[in-house]
């Protein structure tokens, strides 16, 4: 089985500020790799799909990046609205998603 | 634009049969392009895949549950369901179906709201 690690799990942070969430896989899994964002009491919302491309409709503040074993989910102007939880989840081998790292306000 | 509609009964007994059924509105279940998956997420905790179906009828399922998972589709209804057998409470969970894109790279989008299913006697 494919294991997907998250760092940091979270992370306090301001409005404005950068950020850099990174999910590590246990075996390369080339790009087959995206990322979402979770609201509390909401269903998780598509963000990057095949590591670095954005799905439509969401805001270009976000970008993905990487491949193999190693990938990064970058928000480069912290919103008041991104704060939420953020998954990577994998589908090279069956299909597995990280253990989220939330983001949450200083 | 897509909505999917968890349904279903909130509470399942332990050792019984959960089952929900997932309605797809403002596109078709056949599309060719799409196939159809469950995914859940107990309270607190991250999101567990359990499996997947193709219009054909194929299913996949995530390993950890395949001896219990039956997953089916019923296009004349634009639905799929979910049966998930010999429950215990560690199936307790907010259970979410998602419309699924991709061969390889395979995405959610959209997902379902969420139903919760609380697995006691």
């Amino acid at each position: 089985d494919i294991q997907m690690t998250q760092s940091p799990s979270s992370l306090s942070t301001s409005v404005g500020d950068r950020v850099t969430i990174t999910c590590r896989a246990s075996q390369s899994i080339s790009s087959y790799l995206n990322w979402y964002q979770q609201k509390p009491g909401k269903a998780p919302k598509l963000l990057i799909y095949a590591a670095s491309s954005l799905q439509s409709g969401v805001p270009s503040r976000f970008s993905g990046s990487g491949s193999g074993t190693d990938f990064t989910l970058t928000i480069s102007s912290l919103q008041p609205e991104d704060f939420a939880t953020y998954y990577c989840q994998q589908s090279y081998s069956s299909l597995t998603f990280g253990p989220g790292t939330k983001v949450d306000i200083k | 634009q897509v909505q999917l509609q968890e349904s279903g009964p909130g509470l399942v007994k332990p050792s019984e049969t959960l089952s929900l059924t997932c309605t797809v509105s403002g596109g078709s279940i056949s599309s060719i392009n799409y196939h159809w998956s469950w995914i859940r997420q107990p309270a607190g905790k991250g999101l567990e895949w359990i499996g997947r179906i193709y219009t054909s009828g194929s299913t996949n399922y995530n390993p950890s549950l395949k001896s219990r998972v039956t997953i089916s589709v019923d296009t004349s209804k634009n639905q799929f369901s979910l049966n998930l057998s010999s429950v215990t409470a560690a199936d307790t969970a907010v259970y979410y179906c998602a419309r699924a894109y991709g061969d390889f790279v395979e995405w959610f989008d959209p997902w379902g709201q969420g139903t919760l299913v609380t697995v006691s006697s």
